[in-house]
Order: structure tokens, then sequence, then C-alpha cells
């Protein structure tokens, strides 16, 4: 099956912008949503469909991306934000129908 | 409020076998592609199986082929899933999600707050 590679983990100062990147081939069919996720709690979906936001979520957070990796960019980070956040595709080898990248964690210093 | 609330998760030996469930209020899943999802301890997040709301189509990851089983039942507004052969690696939080499925796009709207399965002897 395809994977889609994240960074295991960066940090943001308060109210500085931090981006977070997705790689993967499946990236070049399909286009990646993201997901916060806080100790505990159920995955929230923050972008769909490389750039779009769900009702209620932040304008600080939007999406972006092009060829084989997705960004997902909060602007203005708040100490709220710091959670896992995970990219999510269709998996193009056909094996499995959805896959997930292995996650960020972000820390707001 | 549209809500998830899975259960039937708890500890079970090696070998053994298991049923999740999953009911939604506040909403119908009648229609509604369905998921689960699963993370292990300390770990990422993996898809393990989907059925659509709409067609016969079932799709599962292969580490869980042949061994786990996903239903639904609209009528009761419910989503199962069927462990059998479990394994120490399917320790895991089981989340049920609703999918949905646009060209290019694939995104998990809904969760549920998960049930911990734990597999140990």
């Amino acid at each position: 099956s395809s994977e889609l590679t994240q960074d295991p983990a960066v940090s943001v100062a308060l109210g500085q912008t931090v981006r977070i990147t997705c790689q993967g081939d499946s990236l070049r069919s399909y286009f990646a949503s993201w997901y916060q996720q806080k100790p505990g709690q159920a995955p929230l979906l923050v972008i769909f469909g490389k750039y779009n936001r769900p009702s209620g979520i932040p304008d600080r957070f939007s999406g972006s991306g092009s060829g084989d990796t997705a960004s997902l960019t909060i602007t203005g980070a708040q100490a709220e934000d710091e959670a896992d956040y995970y990219c999510q595709s269709r998996d193009n080898s056909g094996d499995h129908l959805l896959i997930f990248g292995g996650g960020t964690k972000v820390t707001v210093l | 409020e549209a809500q998830l609330v899975e259960s039937g998760g708890h500890l079970i030996h090696p070998g053994g076998s298991l049923r999740l469930s999953c009911v939604a209020s506040g909403f119908t899943l009648s229609g509604d592609d369905m998921n689960w999802v699963r993370q292990a301890p300390g770990k990422g997040l993996e898809w393990i199986s989907y059925i659509s709301g709409r067609t016969s189509d079932i799709y599962y990851a292969d580490s869980v082929k042949g061994r786990f089983t996903i239903s639904r039942d609209d009528a009761r507004n419910s989503l199962y899933l069927q462990m059998n052969t479990l394994r120490a690696e399917d320790t895991a939080v089981y989340f049920c999600a609703t999918s949905y499925f646009v060209g290019v796009v694939a995104y998990l709207q809904y969760w549920g707050q998960g049930t911990l399965v734990t597999v140990s002897s």
C-alpha cells in the first residue's frame, strides 16, 4: 500500500505560524484531509479536500499542496492548537481505501 | 447534536472474538458510508474497514482481512465490527466514523469517542 510521511514533531511560538507537511505518492491523485487530535479525544476534521474548512474550524487553519505534498498551516498558533495532526488521503495503490500519515505533534511554546 | 457512540470493547484473550457496536444519535446512518479506524496505544491512526451506505461495497485493511467483518443495521441506526481470532497487535482504541467520497476527495467527518479493545493473556 501507499504511505503518507509526516515529520514526527514541530514546535511553534505562541502567535506565530507553523506549517505541517505530508508527502506521498497518493497525493498526486487524491487531495489530502487533515485531523487534529488532542490527548484522550477523537480526531477532529480540520481541513478536507486540500483546503476546505468544516464549519466551526477557525480560519487560522488552512490547507494547500501540489504534486506529492500537502500542507496544513496554522497562522497565529494558539495554545489550544497544541495537538497531534494527521493527514489522510485515498490509497492509489488499490490495497486500502484510506491511508493516514504517521502524525505530527505540534507543541505551542 | 449528531453523535456516534461506540461500545463493546474490553479485555479479551488472544484468539478470542469480540463484537463492537456504533450507534448514531441525532442523525440517521441510512445512506451514509461508514468506517472503523483504530489507534494502538501511543501510535497513529489506522483505517481498517469501510461499508457503503448505498451499495454492497465493503473494504478491509490487509491487517484485518479475513478476521474482521463490518456490517450495519440501518433500522437500528447502528454499525458493527465482528472481530475474530484476535491478536495482541489488535489492541487499540476503535473509532467509528462517517466518510464522504467525492471525486478525488475522501474524508472522515463525524467520529465517535472510541472504545478500547485490549487483547492480552
